[in-house]
Parts: structure tokens; sequence; C-alpha cells
């Protein structure tokens, strides 16, 4: 399968846990971006990268929140002290990096704070 | 105000009937916009992207009035396999996010 994957799809945590998820990019995209969706809303962004480099954050994105793509492969993203205001639908895309490029969606991490 | 907007839904149609959705978009700087296709608890996976000039896909119309700041999407002869929600979705290209509205969910009815 040479679509995007995400790992794991689903999360159950505590509240005050840390959670990390990871995404991995069909293979030649240079950018990947993450966004939250809850139900009955469409998608937010959350941030994005080009390569290696992180180049939009979102005010969402509170400083309980990490994202990291070391090599410009496969991203991260780390929730510190989770809370039940996080649980929602995680998803990753990524793209070419060619202007204005469709961006493939991955399944998804669904979390759940309890 | 939302940046995109769309007609909360759902919408309960019959198969074969047409059924058109509508969206605004708040920001006249936005530069591309598509209709993507969600279906439940799956990932949203682009449906078409949406033209100045108007763009048919099949059974699937997309229109653009950038003066009016609005798209819209046309399903004709609607199958029941087209249940699903359909998000409207604005690109800044200026910073490659993509703003999305918060769905219409369409249910066709046997």
């Amino acid at each position: 399968d040479t679509g995007v994957s995400q790992d794991p799809r689903h999360k159950i945590t505590k509240r005050g846990q840390n959670v990390t998820f990871r995404c991995d990019p069909i293979s030649e995209h240079n950018r990947l971006y993450w966004y939250r969706q809850t139900l009955g809303q469409g998608p937010e962004f959350l941030t994005y990268f080009q390569n290696e480099a992180q180049l939009e954050k979102s005010r969402l994105l509170s400083d309980r929140f990490s994202a990291e793509r070391p090599k410009g492969s496969f991203s991260t993203l780390e929730i510190q002290r989770t809370e039940q205001g996080d649980s929602a639908m995680y998803l990753c895309a990524s793209s070419l990096g060619l202007g204005d490029d469709e961006q493939y969606f991955g399944p998804g991490t669904r979390l759940t704070v309890t | 105000r939302k940046e995109v907007e769309q007609d909360p839904g759902p919408f309960n149609v019959p198969e074969g009937a047409t059924v058109a959705f509508n969206c605004t978009y708040s920001n006249s700087a936005s530069q591309s916009f598509f209709w993507y296709r969600q279906d439940c608890r799956k990932e949203p996976k682009l449906l078409m992207s949406v033209y100045s000039s108007g763009n048919e896909d099949g059974r699937f119309t997309a229109q653009l009035n950038r003066a009016s700041q609005y798209i819209s999407l046309l399903i004709r002869d609607s199958k029941l396999s087209d249940s699903a929600t359909y998000l409207c979705v604005v690109n800044m290209v200026s910073n490659y996010q993509l703003i999305w509205g918060a769905g219409t969910k369409l249910i066709i009815k046997p």
C-alpha cells in the first residue's frame, strides 16, 4: 500500500498522559500536514512541514502539542498532559509540494481521552 | 463568521434525484477551491477541484463565483453510494492551509 499511513488507528488514554502519533507520507511527497477533526466539523489545520522544516503552526497548536519530521520522511505528533478536549480524530496528509497540489489523507488516529 | 460556510444538512434525497450543495467563503484572497467527500469514520478524499470556468466530472458539476465568493456542487441522478458528507475546502496558496467547511451530510434513500 503506497498511501499515507498512520499509527495507531485508535488510542485511548487517561487525562494527563502523553501520547505520540506517527504518520508515514507517500514516499515522494515533500509536504506533510496535520489536521484535527471533531464530530460534525471539518478538519482544522494544525501544522505543516516542507521536508523537515515546520513552516506553519496554527494557534490551535498549544504548547502541549509538538510535531517533528526529523528526516523529512515520517512525522510524529506528540500531545503532552492530554485533556478531554483533545479527544478527536488526528489526520495526516501529504502532497508533492508543487504549488497548489492535492493533499492525500491517511486514515487518521482517533484519540479518546478519559 | 466562519471562513467557509456550508448548508448544515442533512439532506435526505431519493435515489435518482438531483441535489445541490452551496458554500460561501469569506476571504477574497482565497486561491483554490475543492470539494471533498468523507464517508463515516473515514478520511476525506478529493472529489473534485473547482475552477472559475466550472467543471464537470460525470454526474458531478462544480462551479465557482469569485465575485460572490460562492462555490456549488451539483450531483445528478444520485446513487445510494453518494451518501456521505461533502466538504467545501478553500486554499490560501500563500501558506498551503486548507480551510474546511463543516460539511453537509447527504443521505440517499432507495
